[in-house]
């Protein structure tokens, strides 16, 4: 089966802890991205990279760290510096960021920090 | 230049009836414009798509309807099911982007 594992799919934190998000694709997608969902709102860029050991920051990067050390994975560490980090985070790829259109979605990862 | 306004915000429609939603953008680069559904819980999965080089494309109960001199696109949903109750977004794209831009997203609920 292809496609985007996101796990958990609920994580719980206490405030002040690092937590670290896992997103995995075996569709052989260069593109990879990050985004975060408050209840009720829209979806919002906090990092994405176009090919592996390169990322850029998107709207919402302040808390925030990645790294793209193989293509297939694209982990997000949720660190004590955001200061509000109880949201859905959602990983999503694509084949390449220029050329090609399609861009996919995993299942979600539900953060509650207390 | 950036921003895709998407209205409404929420909306309510009887079961059967005609569910439209509305997108607007200013880049007249985008070349690519997707809808994607998602359910609770659930990540967003792409319902249909068009390109500006036409003016309709239809799947099934989803049309797409594009205005390019307005730079507006619109989904509408025929004969709508309470399983269509969902979020929906609207997004513009172009070729060499490395991002799409998405719309705010419009919570539908189907009455039955």
């Amino acid at each position: 089966d292809g496609g985007i594992t996101q796990s958990p799919k609920y994580l719980f934190r206490k405030e002040g802890q690092n937590v670290t998000l896992s997103c995995e694709q075996n569709l052989n997608h260069d593109a990879m991205y990050w985004y975060r969902q408050d209840p009720g709102q829209g979806l919002r860029l906090i990092y994405y990279s176009q090919i592996v050991n390169d990322f850029q920051k998107g709207d919402i990067a302040e808390g925030y760290s990645v790294s793209r050390e193989k293509k297939e994975s694209f982990p997000l560490t949720v660190t004590s510096a955001q200061k509000n980090p109880t949201a859905f985070y959602l990983c999503a790829s694509r084949p390449s960021a220029g050329g090609s259109y399609e861009q996919y979605f995993g299942p979600g990862t539900r953060l509650t920090v207390t | 230049q950036q921003q895709v306004k998407q209205s409404p915000q929420s909306l309510i429609v009887q079961k059967g009836g005609i569910s439209i939603i509305n997108c607007a953008y200013e880049n007249t680069a985008f070349d690519y414009f997707p809808w994607y559904q998602q359910f609770p819980g659930k990540g967003p999965a792409l319902l249909i798509a068009i390109r500006p080089d036409v003016s309709e494309k239809k799947e099934g109960r989803f049309t797409i309807s594009f205005n390019k001199s307005a730079k507006q696109f619109s989904l509408h949903i025929m004969d709508s099911q309470p399983g269509d109750s969902a979020t929906y977004f609207c997004a513009a794209l172009y070729s060499s982007a490395s991002k799409i831009i998405f719309g705010s997203g419009t919570r539908l609920s189907i009455r039955p």
